[in-house]
């Protein structure tokens, strides 16, 4: 079967960075999504990983390796309003986006 | 300001009723989705359309019927509706179909079925 494995929850301090990590066995790789959801809001858009490597886009980076199935998101500078669920997600063989069940992060001052 | 739309915002249905939960996106995309989101679970996708006048079932279709009459509206329908299907529902698009486009979603629909 196909699985996404992320951590349930996790708690940072303020001004600290967080490594959330996510983990997948999917019947192929086409790419791994990261997206952020507040509370009681859609999700939106954080990065994209196709290749293995680091893509870094402000004070979020995301990293993906694909011979292990395991990608991480790594947020600096942490700020209150990072204080939301963290969802990873995998495109499978037949391009069909497979969710994670998010990690929530809760952020402490 | 261009997206999508979603209505009612909540609702609260009696078992056995119908329902029809609305979408409508702006960004002339191909493909729509449907997903619904439970405590504890991912996103799970209800249905889906890669282009207007076509439509296809996700994981859990069950109990659930779509349209895609235009690029526009993509209206999801409980034909009776079970407490099981209490979840909040999100729409959702991308400019094409295929699991490598950003999907785009809407501010989703909190539904409770008594």
């Amino acid at each position: 079967g196909q699985n996404i494995d992320q951590p349930t929850e996790m708690t940072a301090t303020e001004g600290a960075i967080v490594q959330i990590n996510c983990t997948y066995q999917t019947s192929g790789f086409n790419g791994l999504f990261w997206y952020q959801q507040h509370a009681g809001e859609a999700p939106t858009f954080l990065s994209y990983n196709v290749l293995d490597g680091l893509e870094e886009k402000g004070r979020f980076s995301s990293f993906l390796s694909r011979s292990k199935g395991y990608s991480y998101l790594l947020l600096k500078e942490l700020q209150m309003k990072d204080s939301a669920s963290y969802l990873c997600a995998v495109t499978d063989s037949n391009y069909q986006l497979i969710w994670g069940a998010g990690t929530k992060l809760i952020i402490k001052p | 300001i261009a997206g999508i739309t979603q209505a009612p915002t909540s609702q609260i249905l009696a078992a056995g009723r119908r329902m029809t939960l609305r979408c409508t996106q702006d960004m002339r995309h191909n493909a729509m989705y449907w997903y619904r989101q439970d405590l504890g679970l991912g996103l799970r996708l209800i249905h889906y359309s890669n282009t207007a006048g076509t439509t296809g079932k996700g994981e859990v279709p069950d109990g659930y019927s779509v349209s895609r009459a235009n690029t526009d509206d993509f209206p999801l329908t409980l034909a009776s509706a079970v407490p099981s299907q209490t979840s909040v529902y999100f729409c959702a698009s991308s400019s094409r179909a295929g699991g490598q486009e950003t999907q785009y979603f809407g501010p989703g629909t909190r539904l409770l079925v008594l």
